[in-house]
């Protein structure tokens, strides 16, 4: 069974750091893109950030490129998220995704971590 | 703002059949790129729903199917039920931005 469980959120004062991490199982985990996608309070889905099989290539959404960055440990099945510069803005539900179904065109995240929540505030 | 637009809220009888558009530009559906569809139960994390215009993961019911059409695509859900409630987006890749994906701003489906 594929499980994602994402930790490492928190409360944090603006300018703050965080690292965000997902432990990955019951998948080849170096074979897959993964990505990172955050949900607002009471908002919609903003895909974040999200990264290669080796790890090679990064793809970050504007908002958050200079400030976060997306890692990965294929050895221990896991995915990061270092976010930096931390704003208010941030808050939000941090989920780890799989980008598992892909077309030709595209790919789809077929599985999703229950979430790590980051709160920014003073 | 999102650049895939979707209706805030759509509604529907228990029975009926509901559409749920993802409107988008000549850079991302127009363009070919394939759009995804996911549902959000209350307090849970998203589900995929649909991929690839009309694919559907297995265990997911054929009362959910996904059409495309130029610059748009669009979720139709048949026979509806009251376990449908939940928000909907659709997802796919824009070539004008700089990232990888980008998501509708949701869809909330009351069941009435």
């Amino acid at each position: 069974e594929v499980q994602l469980v994402e930790s490492g959120g928190g409360l944090v004062q603006p300018g703050g750091s965080l690292r965000l991490s997902c432990a990955a199982s019951g998948f080849s985990f170096g074979t897959y893109w993964m990505s990172w996608v955050r949900q607002a309070p009471g908002k919609g889905l903003e895909w974040v950030a999200n990264i290669k099989e080796d790890g090679s290539d990064k793809y970050y959404v504007g908002s958050v490129k200079g400030r976060f960055t997306i890692s990965r440990d294929n050895a221990k099945n896991s995915l990061f998220l270092q976010v930096n510069s931390l704003r208010v803005e941030d808050t939000a539900i941090y989920y780890c995704a799989r980008d598992g179904a892909c077309t030709t065109t595209t790919c789809a995240l077929d599985y999703w971590g229950q979430g790590t929540l980051v709160t920014v505030s003073s | 703002q999102s650049v895939l637009t979707q209706p805030p809220s759509v509604s529907g009888a228990p029975g009926q059949r509901v559409t749920i558009s993802c409107t988008g530009s000549s850079s991302n559906i127009g363009a070919g790129y394939d759009v995804h569809w996911y549902q959000q139960l209350p307090r849970k994390a998203p589900k995929l729903l649909i991929y690839g215009i009309s694919n559907r993961p297995s265990g997911v019911p054929d009362r959910f199917s996904g059409s495309r059409s130029g610059t748009s695509a669009s979720l139709a859900i048949t026979g509806l039920q009251a376990d449908d409630e939940a928000d909907y987006y659709c997802q796919s890749y824009d070539s004008s931005l700089s990232g990888s994906w980008v998501f509708g701003g949701g869809t909330k489906l009351t069941v009435l």
